[in-house]
């Protein structure tokens, strides 16, 4: 089944406590993407990929780091998290080949930080 | 700057009654246009899409979108809406170019259908 996993789906943590999410997609994607959700600012990216080795900052990179080593995978980082880092966040992935564009969302991990 | 206003924080309609959702956008050059549909506890599905061609759009579910360039709008509608639309829709853009699938999104408009 083609998909994108995130991990954890839920996690609390305190504020400086450094974290990774994951984020692994099987579809042989080049581009894979990051966002964060917020009420009433509807998605906004932090950081996406073109592809392996390839990385950039989206609308929002302010205190994430991504890395690209793999394909497939496309970890997030927060080296020192904080409160406004509070969010529920996506992963996404698509082929950037022809004119096809969709992304395919992960499902999501809500991330606290007190 | 590029961007995509959703008017309307909520709709509320009566299962079986038409239901539209509005999108408006703001971009240089040909828009690439997308709707997704979240549901409660989970990611984003992709609903349909406008690149080029007939200015309406059908997708999945029974939905579908009509393109007004004049307008700059992209507004979702179903002819029978159902209470398992009840969810939140988010309208996005992406310009065709060389950063790839990069989506704007709006704010998002959370629908309710009542039985």
């Amino acid at each position: 089944e083609a998909q994108v996993t995130q991990n954890p789906r839920y996690l609390i943590t305190v504020t400086g406590k450094k974290l990774t999410v994951t984020c692994s997609q099987n579809m042989n994607h080049e581009y894979m993407s990051w966002y964060r959700q917020d009420p009433g600012l509807g998605l906004r990216q932090i950081y996406y990929s073109m592809n392996v080795e390839v990385t950039d900052k989206g609308d929002v990179p302010e205190g994430y780091k991504v890395s690209r080593k793999e394909k497939r995978n496309f970890p997030l980082i927060l080296e020192s998290p904080s409160p406004n880092q509070t969010s529920l966040y996506f992963c996404a992935s698509s082929a950037t080949s022809g004119r096809s564009y969709e992304q395919y969302f992960g499902p999501g991990t809500r991330l606290t930080v007190t | 700057a590029q961007s995509v206003a959703q008017p309307e924080d909520q709709v509320k309609v009566a299962e079986g009654n038409p239901l539209t959702v509005k999108c408006t956008y703001s971009v240089s050059g040909n828009p690439y246009l997308f709707w997704y549909v979240q549901y409660p506890n989970r990611g984003l599905q992709f609903l349909l899409k406008y690149i080029t061609g007939d200015n309406l759009v059908k997708g999945s579910y029974g939905f579908e979108a009509e393109f007004n360039k004049s307008q700059t709008s992209f507004h979702l509608k179903k002819p029978s809406a159902l209470v398992s639309d009840s969810a939140l829709y988010f309208c996005a853009v992406s310009v065709y170019g060389n950063q790839g699938g990069k989506l704007i999104f709006g704010q998002g408009t959370e629908l309710s259908v009542k039985p």
